[in-house]
Protein backbone atom coordinates (compact mmCIF):
# COMPACT_ATOMS: atom_id res chain seq x y z
CA UNK A 1 0.00 0.00 0.00
CA UNK A 2 1.20 3.29 -1.06
CA UNK A 3 -1.13 4.83 1.90
CA UNK A 4 -1.78 8.83 1.17
CA UNK A 5 0.23 10.45 -1.47
CA UNK A 6 0.16 13.98 -2.75
CA UNK A 7 1.10 15.59 -5.37
CA UNK A 8 2.96 18.21 -5.92
CA UNK A 9 5.58 18.38 -2.94
CA UNK A 10 6.59 22.12 -3.35
CA UNK A 11 4.79 24.75 -5.88
CA UNK A 12 5.28 28.42 -6.09
CA UNK A 13 2.14 30.58 -7.22
CA UNK A 14 1.97 34.07 -8.56
CA UNK A 15 -1.06 36.12 -6.80
CA UNK A 16 -4.21 35.24 -9.20
CA UNK A 17 -3.33 31.81 -10.44
CA UNK A 18 -5.28 28.99 -9.62
CA UNK A 19 -3.90 25.20 -9.11
CA UNK A 20 -4.52 21.54 -7.94
CA UNK A 21 -3.26 20.04 -5.08
CA UNK A 22 -3.97 16.56 -6.26
CA UNK A 23 -4.11 13.69 -2.84
CA UNK A 24 -4.77 9.79 -3.43
CA UNK A 25 -5.28 6.76 -1.24
CA UNK A 26 -5.28 3.26 -1.34
CA UNK A 27 -6.63 2.16 1.41
CA UNK A 28 -10.26 2.01 0.83
CA UNK A 29 -11.39 5.22 3.39
CA UNK A 30 -14.27 7.09 3.41
CA UNK A 31 -13.10 9.86 5.03
CA UNK A 32 -10.77 12.29 3.66
CA UNK A 33 -9.81 15.70 4.53
CA UNK A 34 -7.42 18.81 3.88
CA UNK A 35 -5.42 20.70 6.35
CA UNK A 36 -3.35 23.89 6.09
CA UNK A 37 -0.54 23.93 8.60
CA UNK A 38 0.88 27.67 9.82
CA UNK A 39 3.27 27.85 12.11
CA UNK A 40 1.73 28.26 15.43
CA UNK A 41 -1.43 27.28 14.38
CA UNK A 42 -1.08 23.93 14.24
CA UNK A 43 -3.71 22.32 11.47
CA UNK A 44 -6.96 23.39 10.52
CA UNK A 45 -9.34 21.74 8.76
CA UNK A 46 -10.14 23.23 5.13
CA UNK A 47 -12.60 20.46 3.56
CA UNK A 48 -13.59 17.09 4.37
CA UNK A 49 -15.66 14.18 2.73
CA UNK A 50 -17.13 11.69 4.36
CA UNK A 51 -17.56 9.34 0.91
CA UNK A 52 -18.09 9.81 -2.78
CA UNK A 53 -20.19 12.63 -3.84
CA UNK A 54 -20.41 14.20 -0.69
CA UNK A 55 -18.24 16.83 0.80
CA UNK A 56 -18.02 20.02 3.72
CA UNK A 57 -16.83 23.19 4.84
CA UNK A 58 -14.26 23.35 7.82
CA UNK A 59 -12.99 25.89 10.13
CA UNK A 60 -10.80 27.74 7.06
CA UNK A 61 -12.48 27.12 3.57
CA UNK A 62 -12.52 30.79 1.52
CA UNK A 63 -10.75 30.49 -1.24
CA UNK A 64 -10.42 26.67 -1.57
CA UNK A 65 -12.92 24.39 -3.85
CA UNK A 66 -12.83 20.15 -3.37
CA UNK A 67 -14.76 17.29 -5.09
CA UNK A 68 -15.05 13.92 -4.43
CA UNK A 69 -16.08 11.67 -7.42
CA UNK A 70 -13.94 8.49 -6.41
CA UNK A 71 -13.30 6.66 -3.06
CA UNK A 72 -9.57 7.51 -3.77
CA UNK A 73 -9.22 10.71 -5.11
CA UNK A 74 -9.87 14.40 -2.99
CA UNK A 75 -8.06 16.89 -5.17
CA UNK A 76 -8.04 20.63 -3.40
CA UNK A 77 -8.45 22.89 -5.96
CA UNK A 78 -7.25 26.90 -5.51
CA UNK A 79 -9.27 29.40 -7.53
CA UNK A 80 -7.26 32.50 -7.08
CA UNK A 81 -4.19 32.25 -5.14
CA UNK A 82 -3.33 34.67 -2.75
CA UNK A 83 -0.12 35.37 -0.30
CA UNK A 84 -2.29 34.14 2.61
CA UNK A 85 -2.60 30.57 0.99
CA UNK A 86 1.13 30.74 1.73
CA UNK A 87 1.45 27.17 3.72
CA UNK A 88 2.05 23.63 3.73
CA UNK A 89 -1.16 21.51 3.04
CA UNK A 90 -1.91 18.19 4.27
CA UNK A 91 -4.26 15.33 3.11
CA UNK A 92 -5.48 12.69 5.61
CA UNK A 93 -8.16 9.75 4.92
CA UNK A 94 -9.67 7.46 8.19
CA UNK A 95 -11.72 4.41 8.14
CA UNK A 96 -14.21 6.21 9.96
CA UNK A 97 -15.16 10.03 10.54
CA UNK A 98 -12.00 12.16 11.22
CA UNK A 99 -12.71 13.23 14.83
CA UNK A 100 -13.32 9.23 15.87
CA UNK A 101 -10.45 7.28 13.65
CA UNK A 102 -6.72 7.53 13.22
CA UNK A 103 -5.60 10.05 10.21
CA UNK A 104 -3.49 8.96 7.91
CA UNK A 105 -1.08 11.92 6.46
CA UNK A 106 0.01 12.23 3.52
CA UNK A 107 4.11 13.98 2.87
CA UNK A 108 2.08 16.97 2.72
CA UNK A 109 2.50 20.08 -0.06
CA UNK A 110 4.49 23.49 0.65
CA UNK A 111 2.95 25.92 -1.56
CA UNK A 112 4.38 29.52 -1.83
CA UNK A 113 2.42 32.08 -3.51
CA UNK A 114 3.93 35.55 -4.40
CA UNK B 1 -16.47 26.04 20.09
CA UNK B 2 -14.10 23.28 20.89
CA UNK B 3 -10.11 24.14 21.30
CA UNK B 4 -7.13 22.66 22.18
CA UNK B 5 -4.36 24.41 24.60
CA UNK B 6 -0.79 22.96 24.20
CA UNK B 7 0.40 25.48 26.74
CA UNK B 8 4.18 24.55 25.73
CA UNK B 9 5.90 26.15 22.31
CA UNK B 10 9.34 24.83 22.87
CA UNK B 11 10.49 22.01 25.22
CA UNK B 12 14.22 21.43 25.63
CA UNK B 13 15.41 18.11 27.45
CA UNK B 14 18.76 16.53 28.04
CA UNK B 15 18.70 12.80 26.64
CA UNK B 16 17.83 9.86 29.30
CA UNK B 17 15.43 12.66 30.90
CA UNK B 18 11.66 12.44 31.11
CA UNK B 19 9.34 14.22 28.99
CA UNK B 20 5.64 15.35 29.78
CA UNK B 21 3.88 17.29 26.92
CA UNK B 22 0.53 19.19 27.98
CA UNK B 23 -2.35 18.69 26.63
CA UNK B 24 -6.06 21.16 27.56
CA UNK B 25 -9.52 21.00 25.89
CA UNK B 26 -12.42 22.05 26.13
CA UNK B 27 -15.31 19.63 25.81
CA UNK B 28 -18.97 19.11 27.36
CA UNK B 29 -18.71 15.41 26.95
CA UNK B 30 -15.76 12.69 26.89
CA UNK B 31 -13.80 13.22 23.44
CA UNK B 32 -11.74 11.41 21.38
CA UNK B 33 -8.49 12.20 22.33
CA UNK B 34 -4.88 11.91 19.84
CA UNK B 35 -1.11 12.58 19.84
CA UNK B 36 0.78 13.02 16.49
CA UNK B 37 4.66 13.32 16.00
CA UNK B 38 5.85 15.05 13.16
CA UNK B 39 9.38 14.88 12.19
CA UNK B 40 10.79 17.48 10.05
CA UNK B 41 9.62 17.52 6.47
CA UNK B 42 7.74 14.85 7.12
CA UNK B 43 3.47 14.54 7.73
CA UNK B 44 1.89 13.41 10.79
CA UNK B 45 2.25 9.76 12.30
CA UNK B 46 -0.25 8.60 15.38
CA UNK B 47 1.46 8.03 18.57
CA UNK B 48 -1.82 7.01 20.48
CA UNK B 49 -5.21 7.60 20.79
CA UNK B 50 -7.84 7.25 23.57
CA UNK B 51 -11.58 6.54 22.89
CA UNK B 52 -12.91 5.03 26.27
CA UNK B 53 -11.58 2.54 29.39
CA UNK B 54 -8.38 2.73 30.93
CA UNK B 55 -7.21 6.31 30.95
CA UNK B 56 -3.80 5.47 30.92
CA UNK B 57 -2.84 5.02 27.23
CA UNK B 58 0.33 3.16 25.67
CA UNK B 59 1.34 4.20 22.12
CA UNK B 60 4.81 3.52 19.81
CA UNK B 61 7.69 4.53 20.96
CA UNK B 62 7.77 4.01 24.76
CA UNK B 63 5.36 7.31 24.81
CA UNK B 64 1.94 6.89 26.84
CA UNK B 65 -0.87 9.19 27.72
CA UNK B 66 -3.13 9.74 30.66
CA UNK B 67 -6.90 10.88 30.16
CA UNK B 68 -7.89 12.95 33.44
CA UNK B 69 -11.48 14.14 32.73
CA UNK B 70 -11.38 15.83 36.09
CA UNK B 71 -8.69 18.85 34.53
CA UNK B 72 -9.99 18.09 30.50
CA UNK B 73 -6.27 16.76 30.24
CA UNK B 74 -4.70 14.49 28.37
CA UNK B 75 -0.62 14.73 28.83
CA UNK B 76 1.92 13.18 26.83
CA UNK B 77 4.79 11.06 28.57
CA UNK B 78 8.07 9.10 28.10
CA UNK B 79 10.20 8.12 31.06
CA UNK B 80 13.63 8.42 28.52
CA UNK B 81 13.99 10.91 25.84
CA UNK B 82 15.79 9.81 22.89
CA UNK B 83 17.87 11.94 20.35
CA UNK B 84 15.39 10.56 17.85
CA UNK B 85 12.50 11.99 19.57
CA UNK B 86 12.76 15.28 18.43
CA UNK B 87 10.26 16.36 16.62
CA UNK B 88 7.01 18.56 16.71
CA UNK B 89 4.06 16.59 18.52
CA UNK B 90 0.40 17.74 18.40
CA UNK B 91 -2.73 16.87 20.52
CA UNK B 92 -5.85 16.51 18.80
CA UNK B 93 -9.42 15.82 20.14
CA UNK B 94 -12.89 14.95 18.45
CA UNK B 95 -15.97 14.99 19.54
CA UNK B 96 -19.29 13.73 18.20
CA UNK B 97 -21.75 16.63 19.35
CA UNK B 98 -18.76 18.80 16.83
CA UNK B 99 -19.35 15.99 13.61
CA UNK B 100 -16.51 14.16 14.55
CA UNK B 101 -14.20 16.57 12.76
CA UNK B 102 -10.67 15.93 14.51
CA UNK B 103 -9.10 19.94 16.19
CA UNK B 104 -5.34 20.32 16.41
CA UNK B 105 -3.70 22.00 19.25
CA UNK B 106 -0.55 24.47 18.10
CA UNK B 107 1.92 22.07 18.94
CA UNK B 108 5.05 21.61 20.59
CA UNK B 109 8.25 21.01 19.57
CA UNK B 110 10.52 19.08 21.17
CA UNK B 111 14.87 19.49 20.94
CA UNK B 112 16.83 17.21 22.22
CA UNK B 113 20.16 17.98 23.81
CA UNK B 114 23.02 15.31 24.06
Amino acid sequence: NAGVTQTPKFQVLKTGQSMTLQCAQDMNHEYMSWYRQDPGMGLRLIHYSVGAGITDQGEVPNGYNVSRSTTEDFPLRLLSAAPSQTSVYFCASSFNTGGADTQYFGPGTRLTVL
Amino acid sequence: AQSVTQPDIHITVSEGASLELRCNYSYGATPYLFWYVQSPGQGLQLLLKYFSGDTLVQGIKGFEAEFKRSQSSFNLRKPSVHWSDAAEYFCAVGAEEYGNKLVFGAGTILRVKS
